[in-house]
């Protein structure tokens, strides 16, 4: 039990539309980090949050965004989703305490989504 | 371009027996490696760690191993468990983002 949650577990969106997953990170990590897991891959990175600032960013269109809030949850938003966009959506906070690279990440259970 | 390799997909072992996972990587600027473990519908969980100054890291039944100057690290599993069956992935990064490259994760089924 990692402390991270998800939500929501399950998604299904048609192209085209808009879509709000949502994260709630361990209480005291200040650094959280979205993933995208494609089916029988890794999960490749999408951007990292600090203290609510964007800290670092993948290979991933600006149509990706994201928000942090105070309260230790965050937000990825995907706009004029795609076929491709279909995967499974990770979130992971760390302490973000030791200058971030060696701050291990928890990560939550996911959220599958599906766009049709 | 895939910069941390999980070259075998799947792997089985005897209950008891060691489980040895690899993970070769390119990036010789990696130096701090991870390895997560993964059930299906659940996120990955942190196993273990190792930072490129140490060649060696334990924890009860799971030792990693670095060899720098092969760009290689393995996951070692001593006695293997029915319980240890799971996708293990390794994960890298670098002092200078703060991101994890993933491989693309090994199938470990423990046979009883």
């Amino acid at each position: 039990e990692t402390g991270v949650t998800q939500s929501p577990t399950h998604l299904i969106k048609t192209r085209g539309q808009q879509v709000t997953l949502r994260c709630s990170s361990q209480s005291g990590h200040n650094t959280v980090s979205w993933y995208q897991q494609a089916l029988g891959q890794g999960p490749q990175f999408i951007f990292q949050y600090y203290r609510e600032e964007e800290n670092g960013r993948g290979n991933f269109p600006p149509r990706f965004s994201g928000l942090q809030f105070p309260n230790y949850s965050s937000e990825l938003n995907v706009n004029a989703l795609e076929l491709d966009d279909s995967a499974l959506y990770l979130c992971a906070s760390s302490t973000g305490t030791s200058g971030g690279y060696t701050d291990t990440q928890y990560f939550g259970p996911g959220t599958r989504l599906t766009v049709l | 371009d895939q910069q941390v390799k999980q070259n075998s997909p799947s792997l089985s072992v005897q209950e008891g027996r060691i489980s040895i996972l690899n993970c070769d990587y390119t990036n010789s600027m990696f130096d701090y490696f991870l390895w997560y473990k993964k059930y299906p519908a659940e996120g990955p969980t942190f196993l273990i760690s190792i930072s490129s100054i140490k060649d060696k890291n334990e924890d009860g039944r799971f030792t990693v191993f670095l060899n720098k100057s092969a760009k290689h690290l393995s996951l070692h599993i001593v006695p293997s468990q029915p319980g240890d069956s799971a996708v293990y992935f390794c994960a890298a990064s670098d002092s200078g983002t703060y991101k994890y490259i993933f491989g693309t994760g090994t199938r470990l089924k423990v046979l009883a």
